[in-house]
């Protein structure tokens, strides 16, 4: 069965502290993917990997950073977080391009306090 | 970037058909996805569109149309399960064309 698995389902930091979301799929994917989902604003992208050490900006990738060095992890950083960073982080992966589905994590639900 | 509209929310009564709307404005994209989240769930994908006109499966159709710039997802013999977010997405030209971004996603809401 096709698993993308986020390392943690709620979390709750300090502003300022540096956060590290994991995201680890076991499907041999080469995109990967970080959303942040808000009330109304449906699913914005963070960033995006096309393979390994290779990363592409999504359309708010302000405040945040990534790291891809092996194929089935990519693990998105904030590295000094602040309460606008409160929100739902998804995480999706899917092989290739064009018509194929992307698989999504069940979500990390940051709280930055 | 992209631009993906969608209504923000629809509710309809259970056996209704409901359609959902996504227009854009790009160009060069591969085709249209549909995705379906839950309430706390992941979204799953639905379907895909790769070329112009509609595709079935099952209660779910998709269709559309380049030259109009617009989507839609249909939804027949409305059931409360449907109740859920439905989001338009797109694979934009980048370098590798995997990229995939979405709409703000359709509320819809299903009555007894």
């Amino acid at each position: 069965d096709v698993k993308v698995t986020q390392s943690s389902r709620y979390l709750v930091k300090r502003t300022g502290e540096k956060v590290f979301l994991e995201c680890v799929q076991d499907m041999d994917h080469e995109n990967m993917f970080w959303y942040r989902q808000d009330p109304g604003l449906g699913l914005r992208l963070i960033y995006f990997s096309y393979d390994v050490k290779m990363k592409e900006k999504g359309d708010i990738p302000e405040g945040y950073s990534v790291s891809r060095e092996k194929k089935e992890r990519f693990s998105l950083i904030l590295e000094s977080a602040s309460t606008n960073q409160t929100s739902m982080y998804l995480c999706a992966s899917r092989q290739g391009d064009r018509d194929t589905e992307a698989f999504f994590g069940q979500g990390t639900r940051l709280t930055v306090v | 970037g992209q631009s993906l509209e969608q209504p923000s929310e629809v509710t309809a009564v259970e056996g209704a058909i409901v359609q959902i709307n996504c227009t854009y404005q790009t160009s060069g994209f591969y085709g249209l996805s549909w995705y379906q989240q839950h309430d706390g769930g992941a979204p799953t994908f639905l379907s895909y569109n790769a070329l112009d006109g509609l595709e079935e499966t099952g209660r779910f159709s998709s269709f559309l149309s380049r030259s109009d710039s617009y989507g839609y997802l249909l939804l027949q013999e409305l059931q409360m399960k449907d109740s859920a977010s439905y989001f338009c997405a797109v694979s934009p030209p980048t370098d590798s064309w995997g990229k995939l971004q979405f709409g703000a996603g359709t509320q819809v809401v299903v009555t007894p």
